[in-house]
């Protein structure tokens, strides 16, 4: 089983609030991922990292930061979330260190903006 | 993106038979992998192929690469209601520091 957990796993909030959805490991992954997925079920990589104080961003344009400050955090943050961000956000691990290795992934956040 | 398309977008089929999921890719890889995912949950790992190998078999799983084509296919044997779910390939890049890509992902649907 895992060791990867999300919090919260359901979230409603107001439109214009700060949020931060969180993301534990207990694996020692080096790299972690935050995806963004449709209800049409597409995912959308939007953060992922490869270590300590390294982030990028990936395909999908999102008002959104993450922040990567010991190996086994990796929190999103919604500045001011919007209905648009209405969606589930998965979080993601591996180990880069074994170049013949798959991802462990969180249960998911859902998010709802009213 | 580094992604193309998974077909079909849905399938549906009876308890016993096989279904076969096709995707495309466009960039060089390292891996492909494939995932299921039931009801929106988090992702689970399925099985891997390396862009040396050309087949790999998990089970009733059977997986195919062909990397000048750039595409893959994941074939499930003797379907079984319990395997009704979404499937997703994902691509890991040659270089340093690149991330799982995903497809858009088939569902999968298998009545008794």
């Amino acid at each position: 089983e895992a060791d990867i957990y999300q919090t919260p796993r359901y979230l409603v909030i107001g439109t214009g609030k700060k949020i931060t959805l969180e993301c534990s490991q207990t694996m020692g992954h080096d790299k972690m991922y935050w995806y963004q997925q449709d209800p049409g079920m597409e995912l959308h990589l939007i953060h992922y990292s490869y270590g300590v104080n390294s982030t990028e961003k990936g395909d999908l344009s999102s008002e959104s930061t993450v922040s990567r400050i010991r190996t086994e955090h990796f929190p999103l943050t919604l500045e001011s979330a919007r209905p648009s961000h209405t969606s589930q956000y998965l979080c993601a691990s591996s180990d880069s260190r074994k170049p013949y290795t798959e991802a462990f992934f969180g249960q998911g956040t859902r998010l709802t903006v009213v | 993106s580094q992604q193309g398309e998974e077909d079909p977008q849905a399938l549906s089929i009876q308890e016993g038979e096989n279904a076969t999921m096709n995707c495309s890719y466009k960039t060089s890889i390292n891996n492909l992998q494939w995932y299921r995912q039931n009801s929106g949950r988090g992702l689970v790992h399925l099985i891997l192929i390396r862009s040396n190998e050309r087949e790999k078999h998990s089970g009733r799983l059977r997986v195919t690469l062909d990397t000048s084509k750039k595409s893959s296919s994941l074939l499930i044997t003797a379907s079984r209601a319990a395997d009704t779910a979404s499937y997703f390939c994902a691509t890991d890049g040659n270089q340093a520091g690149t991330a799982l890509i995903f497809g858009k992902g088939t569902t999968l649907s298998v009545s008794s």
